[in-house]
């Protein structure tokens, strides 16, 4: 059965701490991303990667960064330079240029800073 | 700035009757619109889509409208059921942003019995 995975589903870190979190595809998609959710802001883009071994920054990537080594992985670390890092984190994929089948997300991860 | 708005942040209707749900674009050269529905703790699943080169596009009870001219796209839930009630946002894509899709604030919709 096909889909996007996302681990952990809760998440808590302390103050000056990196975390990663995790998301796989087994969807054969070329594109990933991550977005984050805060009430009132919808979901804004990260980092996105269109192919292995490359991504781009998106609309609010500081005090974040990702890797794409494998084409069924696309990890977040969010560091500690992140000022306000709870919030709920979205990672979709899709087949490429997201566009006649939009996205397929993950079921999210909730961080919160304690 | 904000490329796609949804500005009404909730709705509540009667179960039955019809949600009007509305999301206003800037960007000329979007040519490609989605609406997703959201539930709590879970991601975004994929409701209807239409292409800029169409006006209208239905699916069941789901109907999506689109004005080019006006920027103005609407998604009508026809009849509204209570397992309707989510969050639904839009989003909107062009070639020029590399296919990336682009999100409205989300709406909130509340279905009563």
């Amino acid at each position: 059965d096909g889909g996007i995975t996302q681990s952990p589903k809760y998440l808590f870190r302390k103050e000056g701490q990196n975390v990663t979190l995790s998301c796989e595809q087994n969807l054969n998609h070329d594109a990933m991303y991550w977005y984050r959710q805060d009430p009132g802001q919808g979901l804004r883009l990260i980092y996105y990667s269109q192919i292995v071994n490359d991504f781009q920054k998106g609309d609010i990537a500081e005090g974040y960064s990702v890797s794409r080594e494998k084409k069924e992985s696309f990890p977040l670390t969010v560091t500690s330079a992140q000022k306000n890092p709870t919030a709920f984190y979205l990672c979709a994929s899709s087949p490429g240029g997201g566009r006649s089948y939009g996205y397929t997300f993950g079921s999210g991860t909730r961080l919160t800073v304690v | 700035d904000q490329q796609v708005k949804q500005n009404s942040p909730s709705l509540s209707v009667q179960e039955g009757r019809i949600s009007i749900l509305n999301c206003d674009y800037t960007n000329s050269m979007f040519d490609y619109f989605l609406w997703y529905k959201k539930y709590p703790a879970e991601g975004p699943t994929f409701l209807i889509s239409i292409s800029s080169i169409k006006d209208k596009n239905e699916d069941g009870r789901f109907t999506v409208f689109l004005n080019k001219s006006a920027k103005h796209l609407s998604l009508h839930i026809v009849p509204s059921q209570p397992g309707d009630s989510a969050v639904y946002f839009c989003a909107a894509s062009s070639n020029n942003q590399g296919g990336k899709l682009i999100f409205g604030q989300g709406t909130e919709l509340s279905v009563k019995p």
